[in-house]
């Protein structure tokens, strides 16, 4: 079974910071079918970066990914304060589509 | 703009069925697919599977085989997906998504409907 795990499970920043969230994949991801998603209370989640690396349309470049193979980070350039929320890295081949099981960045 | 509107909340007692509706629009239906996503309250996010609005084929987690089905009406761009056998730990927030073909990358998503199963 392909298992995405998510590091760390809390991350306490203040804004302005610079926020790395890790995805590690317990097989190799084929293609790169390695996203991320934001989500806030009450909302379903957002798209925030597709193929480990595309931001699409309409999100700010301070959100970037990288990695391939096994490993992947997100990382938020400078936190604003709409960004305190969950983040889901999800592994879109295969069945199931799995997801990671989320960190939440919180206000310090 | 792409919109995806869930059907509202539903309350079911266990061994019930719930059939939650999804009604798609700003973009042409029968070039994409359809995911269904469930969370739990507080939990994360479990992949139930998929269905082609055109050829309406489906493709299911093994968690779901034999309990979910999914249909589409595309005179309404309405997706549907109905779960069976309800029990407790079924108890979520639903979410159809805009799934790009072959891929199945979710990249719109619907605003959720909560069931609730209880007795």
């Amino acid at each position: 079974e392909f298992v995405l795990t998510q590091s760390p499970g809390t991350l306490s920043l203040s804004p302005g910071e610079r926020a790395t969230l890790s995805c590690r994949a317990s097989q190799s991801v084929r293609y790169n079918y390695l996203a991320w998603y934001q989500q806030k209370p009450g909302q379903p989640p957002r798209l925030l970066i597709y193929g480990a690396s595309i931001r699409p349309t309409g999100i700010p470049d301070r959100f970037s990914g990288s990695g391939s193979g096994t490993d992947f980070i997100l990382t938020i350039t400078r936190l604003e304060p709409e960004d305190f929320a969950v983040y889901y890295c999800h592994h879109y081949d295969g069945s199931p589509r799995t997801f990671g099981q989320g960190t939440k960045v919180e206000i310090k | 703009q792409v919109q995806l509107v869930q059907s509202g909340a539903e309350v079911k007692k266990p061994g019930a069925s719930v059939k939650v509706s999804c009604k798609a629009s700003g973009y042409t239906i029968i070039n994409y697919d359809f995911n269904w996503v469930r969370q739990a309250t507080g939990q994360g996010l479990e992949w139930m599977g998929w269905m082609n609005p055109d050829s309406k084929n489906a493709g299911f987690a093994q968690k779901f085989q034999g309990r979910v089905s999914m249909s589409m009406n595309t005179s309404t761009s309405t997706a549907y997906m109905e779960l069976h056998s309800l029990r407790s730990e079924d108890t979520a927030v639903y979410y159809c998504t805009r799934a790009v073909r072959f891929q199945l990358l979710s990249d719109s998503w619907g605003q959720g409907t909560l069931v609730t199963v209880s007795s």
